[in-house]
């Protein structure tokens, strides 16, 4: 059965410093992986998905990166800011190419 | 605008009283699934359908029905609710896909239910 993991489960950081968060899954046979942000009370916003074929993904401050064979998914935020702060999930889709896995998420805040 | 929508977004109910929370997208995607989300235990995936009349269960079915009658519509059923029903609750959906892995999930905004 599929398990995701995230590292770590808080962090606190002053606003400019970069930082990288961490996702591990057990089992290798994905489709894709999706990182998400959520803001408290409110719902996933899409920030960057990762096909099973490709290494990485970048989003103006954000690169993604996907290492299957190891089961391992980092998610790079460059130059930090407040408005970072939020909770940040990753998500994989299969291996029955349906379910989708959530992991616990990494609650991030970042220091004015 | 694309988008998926849920109602009602806020939800107190008594144990027994039958609901339904609704979900609707708008953008022709096959693929729909509904999720809760609990402290310490994440979202977890309660049903998921694949195409219309297509549903199957997810990790945490129990006490939870669904039905898929047309694309847009992804309805969530609480026959019975009981207080560990008590959950903030997301709908979810994606084109299907044939192979690749594209399909980014689009979340609608959440339904917090409370069970007394």
């Amino acid at each position: 059965k599929q398990e995701v993991t995230q590292i770590p489960a808080a962090l606190s950081v002053p606003e400019g410093e970069n930082l990288v968060l961490n996702c591990s899954f057990t089992d290798s046979a994905i489709y894709n992986l999706q990182w998400f942000r959520q803001d408290p009370g409110k719902g996933l916003t899409s920030l960057l998905l990762i096909q099973s074929s490709q290494r990485e993904q970048t989003s103006g401050r954000l690169n993604a990166s996907l290492d299957k064979s190891s089961g391992r998914s980092t998610l790079y935020i460059a130059a930090s800011q407040p408005g970072d702060s939020a909770t940040y999930l990753c998500a994989v889709l299969g291996p029955s190419y349906d379910k989708v896995i959530f992991g616990p998420g990494t609650s991030l805040s970042v220091i004015p | 605008e694309a988008q998926v929508t849920q109602n009602p977004r806020y939800l107190i109910t008594v144990t027994g009283k039958k609901l339904t929370v609704t979900c609707s997208q708008n953008m022709n995607h096959e693929y729909m699934s509904w999720y809760r989300q609990d402290p310490g235990l994440g979202l977890r995936q309660i049903y998921y359908s694949m195409n219309v009349e297509v549903t199957d269960k997810g990790d945490v079915p129990e006490g939870y029905k669904v039905s898929r009658k047309e694309k847009r519509n992804f309805p969530l059923i609480l026959e019975s609710p009981s207080p560990n029903q008590t959950s903030l609750y997301f709908c979810a959906s994606r084109i299907r896909g044939l192979a690749g892995g594209q399909e980014t999930q689009y979340f609608g905004p959440g339904t917090r239910l409370l069970v007394l």
